[in-house]
């Protein structure tokens, strides 16, 4: 296993397009996140899914954006008509939770949005 | 929002030199962790201590946590350049799934 892969590493586009980003959790993962961060901030929660049910989102999460983990294995999310605001670093990050067993994360590398 | 805070934001030290980080959170947690970023990639896990725990070794490194002042701190003995890097405290809620990130304390190591 080579850990959590996201697709693509940097996406530059122009405000009001659409943009999809992927993540390939570990394998053996139930739970996947995704987290948003800015320059000079820490990451910020987005959602989470666990296996393929989507059980929470948080209130930095507008309509525009749409997350799936269809099968319970790899992730998209979608931004619809991208602002300047929505640049940042886009990061995913999958975890194995359940029993008696600490909710420790594993990140991918990121998708660097740059909206012009 | 973000529940933990960091201190410093910034530290610049020498090689050798030991540095200590810390962070305040807010509410009740089931655990805190400590993870590492090097510049513009992801985020690696370094070090968990539970709520029930006071203090915690993994090589170089020390965590303490006093839950009745709801702090934690981080201290990477004998540093190295390659210790560059933002460091995060997070902490997992109980009640909640989600782990919540401060800030980060950008640690500079110099040679």
């Amino acid at each position: 296993d080579t850990g959590v892969s996201q697709n693509p590493r940097h996406k530059i586009t122009k405000r009001g397009q659409n943009v999809t980003f992927r993540c390939d959790p570990i394998s053996e993962h139930n739970r996947l996140y995704w987290y948003r961060q800015t320059l000079g901030q820490g990451p910020e929660f987005l959602t989470y899914f666990q296996n393929e049910a989507q059980l929470e989102k948080s209130r930095l999460l507008s309509d525009r954006f749409s997350a799936e983990r269809p099968k319970g294995s790899f992730s998209t999310l979608e931004i619809q008509r991208t602002e300047q605001g929505d640049s940042a670093m886009y990061l995913c990050a999958s975890s194995l939770a359940g029993g008696t067993g600490a909710n420790v994360l594993t990140f991918g590398a990121g998708s660097r949005l740059t909206v012009l | 929002s973000q529940q933990g805070e960091e201190d410093p934001q910034a530290l610049s030290i020498q090689e050798g030199e030991n540095a200590t980080m810390n962070c305040s959170y807010k509410t009740s947690i089931n655990n805190l962790q400590w993870y590492r970023q090097n510049s513009g990639r992801g985020l690696v896990h370094l070090i968990l201590i539970r709520s029930n725990e006071r203090e915690k070794h993994s090589g170089r490194l020390r965590v303490t946590l006093d839950t009745s002042k709801k702090s934690s701190s981080l201290l990477i003995t004998a540093s190295r350049a390659a210790d560059t890097a933002s460091y995060f405290c997070a902490t997992d809620a109980l009640g909640y799934s989600t782990l919540t990130f401060g800030k980060g304390t950008m640690l500079l190591v110099s040679p």
